[in-house]
């Protein structure tokens, strides 16, 4: 079967680092986004990696090794507007989108 | 601004009252889908629609329907809702088929079922 697996929640502080790891079991790789989504409300785009390696974007950036089937998204200088759920999501062989259950951030003062 | 624009933002219906939601875009988008998410869980594909290609998810209960009247619209149709049907569905559009293309949301529209 193919799987997104995430932590469930993270805490943070105001100001901080944190990292946010996603690994995967699918049947082929297209590419992994990561999707931010406050509650109530959509998910949005932050990032796409199809390469190893890192991509940074402002304060935030996602990490890629395709062989060990593990990413991470890396926010930095963490803001109160950051809380919110990231979700990871992998591109299978079939060109479908398998979504994991997101990690849900929690920011503290 | 291009945008996703889903209608209404919250709907309250009656166990097995037949209900309707609708998604526009104005991103002139080939691909539009709609997800079903339930709180802290993976939104789940329902089925999507590349262009008036319709395409359904293996196992999406036949009591969800959809529409696509033209390239602007799209319909959500739940002809029985059941209490284990309320969610959030959220429309998305890609500009072509699902995979490589990063997807648009709309806001979703969150549905209670009573």
């Amino acid at each position: 079967g193919q799987n997104i697996d995430q932590p469930t929640e993270m805490t943070a502080t105001e100001g901080a680092i944190v990292q946010i790891n996603c690994t995967y079991q699918t049947s082929g790789f297209n590419g992994l986004f990561w999707y931010q989504q406050h509650a109530g409300e959509a998910p949005t785009f932050l990032s796409y990696n199809v390469l190893d390696g890192l991509e940074e974007k402002g304060r935030f950036s996602s990490f890629l090794s395709r062989s060990k089937g593990y990413s991470y998204l890396l926010l930095k200088e963490l803001q109160m507007k950051d809380s919110a759920s990231y979700l990871c999501a992998v591109v299978d062989s079939n060109y479908q989108l398998i979504w994991g259950a997101g990690t849900k951030l929690i920011i503290k003062p | 601004d291009a945008m996703v624009i889903q209608n209404p933002r919250y709907q309250v219906t009656q166990f097995g009252k037949p209900v309707t939601l609708s998604c526009s875009q104005t991103l002139n988008h080939n691909v539009m889908y709609w997800y079903q998410q339930k709180s802290s869980q993976a939104p789940k594909l329902l089925f999507h629609y590349y262009d008036k290609d319709f395409n359904n998810e293996a196992d999406t209960p036949d009591n969800f329907q959809s529409r696509r009247p033209n390239t602007s619209f799209c319909f959500l149709d739940i002809r029985s809702p059941g209490l284990g049907d309320a969610a959030m569905y959220l429309c998305a559009t890609s500009r072509d088929r699902m995979g490589v293309e990063t997807q648009y949301f709309g806001p979703g529209t969150r549905l209670l079922v009573l």
